[in-house]
């Protein structure tokens, strides 16, 4: 099955300063790449995604680049703000659209 | 904008009890996943459906079942249930099997 890696597991920051999450995954007939916030208790929450034809796609301080030969995707989240403090997963759906495998989490800390 | 409906949220049973967690997709969407999230841990999939077919099975014990109705709801029943079946437990639906999963607010279920 899909296998999903994904680093840092936490990650502080200063307020202003910018965050990268990377992910790796090991099937490369996935085609799909979304990352989640979710924050305690809650549920995860889509922020952004991107597709297997697409290099980079952005929306606002949110950015997320594929590496489709590499298999690797990252997150970039820029100007950071204390409410960014949140984990952050990334995901793969499998080819078959059948699943979501999600990678380890990420633990950001964004310090005032 | 209508969101997927998880119940109950929050839900406390005895070891060896049975326990019931419903979910209902956002309208029209005819797929739906289950996932299990244990503290600090990544969402684990459980199990999906499209259709009302199972589409796809991951780490799900045979002590648990799933199905998905005509109305597109689904029930993951789970039955002899041990302390390490504590978790909260997602439910997401999406379009077509397609790229956009959408989570529910979860079930807590505490097993004593």
């Amino acid at each position: 099955g899909e296998n999903v890696e994904q680093h840092p597991s936490t990650l502080s920051v200063q307020e202003g300063d910018s965050a990268v999450i990377k992910c790796t995954y090991s099937d490369s007939a996935s085609n799909y790449f979304p990352w989640y916030k979710q924050e305690l208790g809650k549920r995860p929450q889509l922020i952004i995604d991107i597709r297997s034809n697409v290099g980079e796609k952005k929306d606002q301080r949110i950015a997320v680049t594929l590496n489709k030969t590499a298999k690797h995707f990252s997150l970039h989240i820029t100007e950071t703000q204390p409410e960014d403090s949140a984990v952050y997963f990334c995901a793969v759906l499998g080819a078959a659209g059948n699943k979501l495998t999600f990678g380890g989490g990420t633990r950001v800390l964004v310090k005032p | 904008a209508a969101g997927v409906i998880q119940s109950p949220r929050h839900l406390i049973k005895e070891k060896r009890e049975t326990a019931t967690l419903k979910c209902y997709p956002i309208p029209r969407h005819d797929t739906v996943y289950w996932y299990q999230q244990g503290p600090g841990q990544d969402p684990q999939f459980l199990i999906s459906f499209y259709e009302k077919m199972q589409s796809d099975k991951g780490s799900i014990p045979d002590r648990f079942s799933a199905q998905q109705f005509s109305d597109y709801h689904s029930e993951l029943n789970m039955s002899s249930l041990e302390l390490g079946d504590s978790a909260l437990y997602f439910c997401a639906s999406s379009l077509g099997g397609g790229e956009k999963l959408f989570f529910g607010s979860g079930t807590q279920l505490s097993v004593l």
